[in-house]
């Protein structure tokens, strides 16, 4: 496999629901990246992970929870999450945060419904 | 925060017709990407243009870093039918060495065969 792998690609979770989004990446780049993508919206970013360590939180409310165990892996957890909350969740991933986040390579994306 | 306008917000053309869609900003950008979306997958860059001026082209793409840095222009030549899709121009933000790119909010093209 190459690219970004997002898995599951479609979720229909109820409100009192537990679920996770997993993200992985085969290019060996080092910062990883959680992207909201609503109707009409830019993208918006949520999270970033370089080197494993999160170094942006882009004001996320407490019910998505992200993790990042290594530089390969990203994981969103989600709970007790609200309908406004359905959108296409998308992972990226870059060399580095630096000037290289210019080049972001992106998942195909988990497409999230929120009951 | 800074924000990219992007006209038009769609557009319905005949195949082998030529596009032209465009991004501007309140404020100065010193990189324009380029990004295209096909329906149900992610972002992939097109094209990165880095210095005010600069015209790259990809294929049929053809970018263009605007001279007075806020502005970029996307267009693409006898449109194919694959061409379909969401194109976003975006950003980078700049915040000591953390970079976050900003998107725009895309334009949709459709393709007629």
């Amino acid at each position: 496999e190459t690219g970004v792998t997002q898995t599951p690609r479609h979720l229909v979770m109820g409100m009192t629901n537990k679920k996770s989004l997993k993200c992985e990446q085969h290019l060996g780049h080092n910062a990883m990246y959680w992207y909201k993508q609503s109707a009409k919206k830019p993208l918006e970013l949520m999270f970033v992970y370089n080197f494993k360590e999160q170094t942006e939180n882009n004001s996320v409310p407490s019910r998505f929870s992200p993790e990042c165990p290594n530089s390969s892996h990203l994981f969103l957890h989600l709970h007790t999450l609200q309908p406004e909350d359905s959108a296409l969740y998308l992972c990226a991933s870059s060399q580095d945060t630096g000037l290289n986040q210019r080049k972001l390579f992106f998942g195909s994306g988990t497409q999230l419904s929120v009951l | 925060g800074q924000q990219l306008n992007q006209s038009p917000q769609s557009m319905f053309i005949q195949e082998g017709e030529d596009v032209s869609m465009n991004c501007t900003s309140s404020s100065i950008f010193n990189t324009w990407l380029w990004y295209k979306q096909d329906p149900g997958e992610g972002p992939v860059l097109l094209i990165a243009l880095y210095k005010a001026g600069e015209l790259t082209s990809n294929g049929r793409l053809t970018a263009q870093f605007g001279i007075t840095r806020k502005d970029s222009f996307l267009n693409i030549s006898a449109s194919i039918p694959s061409d379909v899709g969401i194109y976003f121009c975006a950003g980078p933000n700049s915040g000591g060495s953390n970079y976050k790119l900003t998107f725009g909010k895309g334009t949709l093209l459709t393709v007629n065969p």
